[in-house]
């Protein structure tokens, strides 16, 4: 399969515990992106790489969460001390050219459920 | 503010009829619009993807159009089958907005009843 994929597809943990998700892009897209969905809500931007830089960070995204792409390929998404509000689903999508012309190939999700 | 409004907020159809799905949006300026169907616990995939040129796209019984005067788009389902039973999402991108420059609508509800 070449599309974009994600690990864990789901997660389960108590509050105060530290999450840690991948993303694996499709191999030839040089931009990779993280969202936030929850139920019945649009994606909502969290952070965006191109290559292995970090460009840009969603003022959603709390000091609690930190995302990763060491080596331009596959990338983190880590939540500290997780809380009942991180609970959603989280999207991975790359591009192989800067949106708006390219369409995004977003990955399966990972859904995160914080007790 | 940029925002996308989708209408109706849920819809249930019988299996084989037609249906619209609408979108505004007041991002500016615009630069192209997606709509994107998302299955059930899985991520959104493409459907079809217009410029301000473009006033119709097609991808097999699906159509798309766009009135970027009025800042309207609709998405049209042909001959629906039950495979079609999930969310559509209208997005927005507009010009220089980087990769946060992508608004997302909260999404149609679509089924399809046999």
């Amino acid at each position: 399969d070449t599309g974009v994929s994600q690990d864990p597809r789901h997660k389960i943990t108590k509050r105060g515990q530290n999450v840690t998700f991948r993303c694996d892009p499709i191999s030839e897209h040089n931009r990779l992106y993280w969202y936030r969905q929850t139920l019945g809500q649009g994606p909502e931007f969290l952070t965006y790489f191109q290559n292995e830089a970090q460009l840009e960070k969603s003022r959603l995204l709390s000091d609690r969460f930190s995302a990763e792409r060491p080596k331009g390929s596959f990338s983190t998404l880590e939540i500290q001390r997780t809380e009942q509000g991180d609970s959603a689903m989280y999207l991975c999508a790359s591009s192989p050219r800067f949106p708006p012309q390219e369409t995004q190939y977003f990955g399966p999700g990972t859904r995160l459920l914080v007790l | 503010k940029n925002q996308v409004e989708q209408s109706p907020q849920s819809l249930i159809i019988l299996e084989g009829k037609n249906c619209t799905l609408q979108c505004n949006y007041t991002v500016s300026p615009f630069s192209n619009l997606r709509w994107y169907k998302q299955d059930t616990g899985r991520g959104p995939v493409s459907l079809t993807i217009m410029t301000f040129s473009e006033n119709t796209k097609s991808n097999g019984r699906y159509t798309a159009t766009l009135d970027a005067d009025t800042k309207q788009s609709s998405l049209h389902i042909t001959a629906s089958q039950l495979s079609d039973s999930a969310s559509y999402i209208c997005v927005v991108s507009f010009s220089g907005g980087g990769a946060d420059g992508l608004t997302f609508g909260k999404g149609t509800h679509l089924i399809i009843q046999p």
